[in-house]
């Protein structure tokens, strides 16, 4: 199984800020990874997909960027709705395993 | 509008079983391939099992579930399940089912349900 670390487990940041996500995968999975936001209580939603592409509808202060086995998700300023919960996934080879997450509190 | 809607969760003792269902609309479901994802209280997400389009004739499972949860589906009704067994207090968790979809030959879960919770004690 590919494992899937992310860094921070929680990060505070102020409305305005710009953040970075990492996520490292334990063995080279090309650009098939991909990043989810949760909310309490809600489903996961698709961000970032094939490590840089914008899902539809999302706002373009998120990006993602790397290959291979580094990954970034960057917001670059940070929304009062961004607040939340977020999750790398590889989709290179089943098990499609996530990392374990990064909360984005509120400073 | 893609729907996932899943239903069959509850509380059951350990060592029971539970089956759930994942009901699609809004799209051709036999042509999707499927996954069901998890998330205990508080944790984060774990990928629990997947299923190919059409037949369903292809499953795979983490190997937290294997030999004790089945995935399948029926075309038919447009239903995706998720056989437990042998079911344990560590498998309580919101249960989500997700559509797998090819964006640019990368598997992406573009759509999800709105989760049941199965909860596992005596």
């Amino acid at each position: 199984d590919i494992q899937m670390t992310q860094s921070p487990s929680s990060l505070s940041a102020s409305v305005g800020d710009r953040v970075t996500i990492t996520c490292r995968a334990g063995q080279t999975i090309r650009t098939y990874l991909n990043w989810y936001q949760q909310k309490p209580g809600k489903a996961p939603k698709l961000l970032i997909y094939d490590a840089s592409s914008l899902q539809s509808g999302v706002p373009s202060r998120f990006s993602g960027g790397g290959s291979g086995t580094d990954f970034t998700l960057t917001i670059s300023s940070l929304q009062p709705e961004d607040f939340a919960t977020y999750y790398c996934q590889q989709s290179h080879s089943t098990p499609y395993t996530f990392g374990q997450g990064t909360k984005l509190e509120i400073k | 509008e893609v729907q996932l809607v899943e239903s069959g969760g509850g509380l059951v003792q350990p060592g029971g079983s539970l089956r759930l269902t994942c009901t699609a609309s809004g799209f051709t479901f036999r042509s999707y391939e499927m996954n069901w994802v998890r998330q205990a209280p508080g944790k984060g997400l774990e990928w629990v099992s997947y299923i190919n389009n059409s037949g369903g004739t292809m499953t795979h499972y983490a190997e937290s579930v294997r030999g004790r949860f089945t995935t399948s589906r029926d075309n038919a009704k447009n239903s995706l399940y998720l056989q437990m067994n042998s079911l344990r207090a560590e498998d309580t968790a919101v249960y989500y089912c997700a559509r797998v979809s090819d964006y640019g030959d990368c598997p992406v879960l573009d759509y999800w349900g709105q989760g049941i919770l199965v909860a596992v004690s005596s």
